[in-house]
């Protein structure tokens, strides 16, 4: 059974550029939610989404944005890009309605840079 | 109240040692804790997971211990080995609250644990 696939691995950006990551859960799952790691933060909550719908939202400005497909793929955007923005993306996706309250199972990550 | 502290930093100890991590919480609307070991080059991986309603919890050689009054609970890792060395981190949530301001997974700042041979 395939994990939760992120791709791209890595990105190089620039600042002021947008950046679109992409993340397929585990075959069956429904329930996807994002995080970005940094050494001084750690793991922050992006977002959450079930069946299309964004469940749930933590505390990033309005550059940061996503969505999820019928086939719950799920994409998050980053507009106007900041050097605070380098970190590493990583997705989770979870069989029940929430990734919240279940085993949820990550993928390996987006580590984006901005230069 | 939405924080997760977590101690210590960083941990040393020798092959067969029982390194101990632990974490405090604030917010008694927790009611899920989960632990997640992280190896560099990958994403956090579900170690093992609590609810308030037990004290303990094992699992192979992973222990939590929960003490519900104290707001804590805590990582032991029996008979370490050189493989157990990677990041853990501690969380905590509201599971029940969907969508709530509670209901997100709040990690811990992590533990980086060195097991020498």
């Amino acid at each position: 059974k395939a994990g939760v696939t992120q791709t791209p691995r890595y990105l190089i950006k620039t600042r002021g550029q947008q950046v679109t990551l992409s993340c397929s859960p585990i075959s069956g799952h429904r329930s996807v939610s994002w995080y970005q790691q940094t050494p001084g933060q750690g793991l922050q909550f992006l977002f959450e989404y079930f069946s299309e719908t964004q469940r749930n939202k933590g505390n990033f400005p309005g550059r940061f944005s996503g969505r999820q497909f019928s086939n719950s793929r799920s994409e998050m955007n980053v507009s106007t890009l900041e050097l605070g923005d380098s970190a590493l993306y990583l997705c989770a996706s979870s069989l029940g309605p929430s990734t919240m309250n279940t085993e949820a199972f990550f993928g390996q990550g987006t580590r984006l840079t901005v230069v | 109240q939405q924080q997760v502290k977590q101690s210590p930093q960083s941990l040393i100890v020798q092959k067969g040692g029982i390194p101990i991590i632990n974490c405090a919480y604030e917010n008694t609307a927790f009611d899920y804790f989960p632990w997640y070991q992280q190896f560099p080059g990958k994403g956090p991986a579900l170690l093992i997971a609590i609810r308030p309603d037990v004290s303990e919890k094992k699992e192979g050689r992973f222990t939590i211990s929960f003490n519900k009054s104290a707001k804590q609970f805590s990582l032991h890792i029996m008979d370490s080995q050189p493989g157990d060395s990677a990041t853990y981190f501690c969380a905590a949530s509201n599971s029940l609250n969907y969508g709530g301001a509670t209901n997100k997974l709040i990690f811990g700042t992590g533990t980086l644990l060195a097991v020498q041979p």
